[in-house]
Formats: C-alpha cells, structure tokens, sequence
C-alpha cells in the first residue's frame, strides 16, 4: 500500500496520558500536514512540517501538543496531558511538494483518539 | 475566521440526477482549489482540482466551475450514483500561503 499510513487507527487514552499518532507519507512526499476533524465540524489545519522542519504550526495549540518529522522514520504528533477536549480525528496529509506547487494533498485515514 | 465556507451541510439528488455542490470564500490570495470525498471512517480522498488562471475542469462525471469575481466555486456531478454518497469538502490554498483551509463539508445522498 503506497498511500499515507497512520497508526494507530484508535486510541484510548486517560486524561493527564500522553497520546503519540504516528504518519507516513506516501512514498516520494517530504511535506506532511497534520489537521484535527471535531465532531460536526471540518478540518483544521494544525501543522506543516517538511523533513526535520516546522514549517508552520499556526493551527497547532501552544501548550500540550508537539510534531516531528524526522530525518529517518514518520512522523509524529504528539499530546501530553490529554484533556477530554482532545477527543476527535486527527488526519495526516502528504504532498510532494509544497503548497504553492498547485498539487493536492493525500490523506490517511486518519486516527480517532478518545479520552476517557 | 472560516475562509472557505459551505453553506449547505446536506443535500439530496436521485440517481442519475445532477448533483450539484456549493463553496464560496473570501480571500481573494486564494489560487488554488480542491474538492475531496470523504466516507466515513476514511480519510478524505482527493477527487479535483482548478487552478485560478482556469474557470472549468472536468474529469469524467465531476467537474468543477469557478468563478473569480464571485468567489465561488462548485462541483457538479453527474450523472450522480449511489456511490457518490459521502461528505465533500472543498479547500482553497494561496502561492503565498503555507497551509490548504478546508470548509466545513456537504453531506451529499444519492438515492436510488
């Protein structure tokens, strides 16, 4: 499967928990985008990152959550001290280039974290 | 500040019929569009794309209209089948931007 793999698809965690959502890009991608979908609503745009750069982390709250592309490996977003506010999906998206190239993005499937 | 908007969260259109789906925004920077399918469950899956220096693109059954001085765009679908059911989104990316915005989605139903 050569599309954008997230991991894991579900995740439970307790509050005050840390939560780490894994995404690889589709093969060829260096520029990887994370959004948060809450209930009823579309897609925030949360974080830009290109290999071993933050592009933009606009979106991103300043507190708590953190993302990472690194050299080697996909990338991760991570929540520390999870709050029940924290429960939704959380799409990444894959692009081979960036956004002014004038080419879609790719999107996994996405992993839908609740908080107990 | 939602910059890309869909007014209409639901629609429905029997088979075989036109669908017709809607998207307005406001920042005039906006170069480039999208529309994406979502099903539930599933990620969104990229369907179309215009860029501004065009009005009309069509693949297959979908195409997409835009309209600069309007700031409004749309994708039509036809004919429509049941499998088309499922959440459209647009977005809108600007050369000097760094990020897509998304609206908040059209839940399209196609009865047969």
């Amino acid at each position: 499967n050569a599309g954008v793999m997230q991991n894991p698809r579900h995740l439970v965690r307790r509050r005050g928990q840390e939560a780490r959502l894994r995404c690889s890009p589709m093969k060829g991608h260096s520029h990887v985008y994370w959004y948060r979908q809450l209930p009823e609503e579309g897609l925030k745009f949360m974080v830009y990152l290109q290999k071993e750069n933050i592009i933009d982390e606009s979106g991103m709250p300043k507190e708590r959550f953190s993302a990472e592309f690194p050299k080697e490996g996909p990338s991760i977003l991570r929540i520390q001290q999870v709050v029940r506010g924290d429960s939704a999906a959380y799409f990444c998206a894959s692009s081979p280039g960036s956004v002014n190239s004038n080419q879609p993005q790719h999107f996994g499937d996405g992993t839908r974290l609740s908080i107990l | 500040d939602q910059q890309v908007k869909q007014n209409s969260p639901s629609l429905s259109v029997q088979e075989g019929r036109i669908s017709i789906l809607n998207c307005d925004y406001t920042n005039s920077m906006f170069d480039y569009f999208l529309w994406y399918k979502k099903y539930p469950a599933e990620g969104p899956t990229f369907l179309i794309s215009i860029s501004s220096i065009k009005d009309k693109n069509e693949d297959g059954r979908f195409t997409v209209f835009l309209n600069k001085s309007a700031k409004h765009l749309s994708l039509h679908i036809v004919p429509s089948q049941p499998g088309d059911s499922a959440v459209y989104f647009c977005a809108a990316s600007a050369k000097t931007g760094n990020q897509f915005y998304f609206g908040t989605g059209t839940s399209l139903t196609v009865i047969p």
